[in-house]
């Protein structure tokens, strides 16, 4: 089993500002995965991080393996960032259960 | 893009019936989930299918469940005797394994009345 905590647990930003959000896990995992989930409900994979930083687009994500701990940003907040992000962590070395965080519901307002 | 469909987007049942929730994953992944998200709680793990055999299941899923690769393309969790606690949105999932991405449908909403 993996304990995974996420901070904040809600998180309300002005459109523009740099977001923080953070994931930390407590067994060593393989792989980490940043996810987004739409108020309608359905989830989307961002990232998939194995070790140091990703990028796409406003989003750059990071993982500290040693430390346990994740990170993911979002440069330049919009009102279309509004979600819950969501990490998600596989243990190794053969398992295919993933653990999820709780979620960080993000609001930005115009 | 090809995508993970799921079918119905939402399902309600009476309190004992049986349910079957239906997935059409990616085709050419190979491992296949199940997943739940009761409201307003963390998503949550039952199943993995890899090579037409169950690979990991959690403790949530008991004898009350079980799934299905009926033919070449569909994914089928079945849930025997629904129970008012059995109300979530049931999310499929599919990836190639290792630490490829993990697609998921849309969800499957699922209320036991």
């Amino acid at each position: 089993k993996n304990e995974v905590e996420q901070s904040p647990q809600n998180l309300t930003a002005q459109e523009g500002e740099f977001i923080t959000i953070n994931c930390s896990y407590s067994v060593g995992i393989s792989a980490l995965h940043w996810l987004q989930q739409h108020p309608g409900g359905g989830i989307v994979s961002l990232f998939m991080l194995s070790s140091g930083k990703k990028k796409h687009g406003r989003l750059i994500a990071t993982i500290n393996i040693q430390e346990k701990h994740s990170s993911l940003h979002i440069t330049a907040s919009h009102p279309r960032d509004s979600a819950v992000y969501i990490c998600a962590v596989r243990n190794p070395p053969t398992g295919n259960q993933f653990y999820f965080g709780t979620g960080t519901s993000l609001t930005v307002i115009p | 893009e090809p995508e993970v469909t799921q079918t119905p987007s939402h399902q309600v049942t009476q309190m004992g019936q049986e349910v079957i929730l239906r997935c059409v994953p990616i085709s050419n992944h190979l491992y296949f989930y199940w997943y739940r998200q009761i409201l307003g709680q963390k998503v949550e793990f039952l199943v993995s299918f890899y090579n037409n055999e169950i690979s990991e299941k959690s403790e949530i899923f008991d004898d009350q469940f079980s799934v299905e690769r009926p033919d070449g393309s569909n994914f089928t969790l079945k849930i025997r005797s629904t129970k008012l606690e059995d109300s979530a949105m049931y999310f499929c999932a599919s990836n190639r394994g290792g630490n490829s991405p993990l697609h998921f449908g849309n969800g499957t909403r699922l209320t036991v009345t």
